[in-house]
This record gives structure tokens, sequence and C-alpha cells, in this order.
């Protein structure tokens, strides 16, 4: 299967910061990228879908100022948490889709592990 | 909107047994994707099994197998000769063929394995 590399893996920030993801696919072309929210024990939650060279369409009830996405390339895609706070711990995970018979399946990066203290 | 539930929030098997996930869905389209993801605990999201709906026959990949039941709306993962390495959380995810590509994904369903 195609590969997506995300990174960090693992981020602590200081509460007021800003802290970049960033997702690449290694061996494809990510003409869409999906970035997820995972709470401890909890389901994946559908943050955003970004189409590159598009803005990115977010969920309802995610703030499109605070999670600023980038989906400027076919190979890569940021997700920009601004002025992070505490209760924006989480996991977060990026999914890359290709075209063709790439199409049909979301690619997984690692996950990134926020912490705000 | 399609909607992903999965009633068993955890589920424990004997090794070498076998073991059933149920996961059920709703939707009113009639052309979609189904998956079973597994998320062990280093959380890399990997894909189990897809199932295109407008196929009849059950997907297989070697020791999981599905069965879909498409009028009934039910996905369910069957797991046989259950490994150590299987132990993890497992979701039943929904995807629109048409254009909202998003993947709608249940609850969870954390499976361990007893030695």
């Amino acid at each position: 299967g195609a590969v997506v590399s995300q990174h960090p893996s693992w981020v602590i920030c200081k509460s007021g910061t800003s802290v970049k993801i960033e997702c690449r696919s290694l061996d494809f072309q990510a003409t869409t990228m999906f970035w997820y929210r995972q709470f401890p024990k909890q389901s994946l939650m559908l943050m955003a879908t970004s189409n590159e060279g598009s803005k990115a369409t977010y969920e309802q009830g995610v703030e499109k100022d605070k999670f600023l996405i980038n989906h400027a390339s076919l190979t890569l895609s940021t997700l920009t948490v601004t002025s992070a706070h505490p209760e924006d711990s989480s996991f977060y995970i990026c999914s890359g889709k290709g075209s063709g018979h790439l199409n049909t399946e979301a690619f997984f990066g690692q996950g990134t592990r926020l912490t705000v203290v | 909107a399609q909607t992903v539930t999965q009633s068993q929030p955890e589920m424990s098997v004997q090794e070498a047994e076998t073991v059933t996930l149920s996961c059920t869905y709703d939707t009113s389209e009639s052309d979609y994707y189904l998956f079973w993801y597994k998320q062990p605990p280093s959380r890399q999201m990997i894909l189990v099994i897809r199932q295109e709906a407008y196929k009849q026959q059950n997907a297989t990949e070697n020791r999981f197998s599905v069965n879909f039941q498409k009028a009934a709306k039910s996905f369910s993962l069957k797991i046989s000769d259950s490994q150590l390495g299987d132990a993890a959380m497992y979701f039943c995810a929904y995807r629109s063929a048409g254009g909202n590509e998003k993947l709608t994904f249940g609850t969870g369903t954390r499976l361990t394995i007893i030695p």
C-alpha cells in the first residue's frame, strides 16, 4: 500500500504557542488529505478535508482559525494548531487519498500525540 | 448523514479461537465502501479488509473475513485462529462511493486475546 509519513509523532508545547504537524505522501500523490482527531478511548473524528490547492473544508464545530490546514502540494499537507491550549491536547491523524486505483482507500499517517502544558 | 454503530465496546477471545465483531450502518445510498481498520497500541491505523457494496461476495483476507448483509445494513468481521497480535481496537468505517469521500467511523471494539 501507499505510505503517508506524519511528523512529529509526539510533541509537547506551552499554552499559547503554535504547533505544526506535517503529513507527507511518500510514494503517491495525495489529491485529498483528511485530518482526524482522536481522544483517549474514542473513535476518530474528522476535523477537515483538504484538496490540493484548495481551501480546506471544515466539519461543523471545528474552528478553522485555530486549526489551520495547508495542502499546497500533492505530497504535503500541514495542520497548525494555533494558540494551543490544554484542551487541544489530543491525538491527531492524517490520511491521504490518491487518484485512480488509490482512490478507494485512505492511507493513514502514524499520528501525532499533542500535549499542551 | 451516514452513521456507523459498533455495539460491542469490548470483546475477548481465546487464542486460536474465532471471534466475530459486529457493525451496523445506516445510509440511503446504494453504492459505498465498508472497511474494518485495526488500531494497535502504536495507534497506527491499519486496513484489515474492504468491501464494495456492489459486490455480493464477502471479502476475505487470510484469517479475516466479513459477513456483508446489504439489506440488513450489517457488516461483521470474523477473525479465525486468533493470534496475540490481533489484540487491538477495531473500527468499522463507511465511505460513500460518490463525491463525499470521507470515512465515517464506528466507536470501536477493543479486542483482547487470551493466551
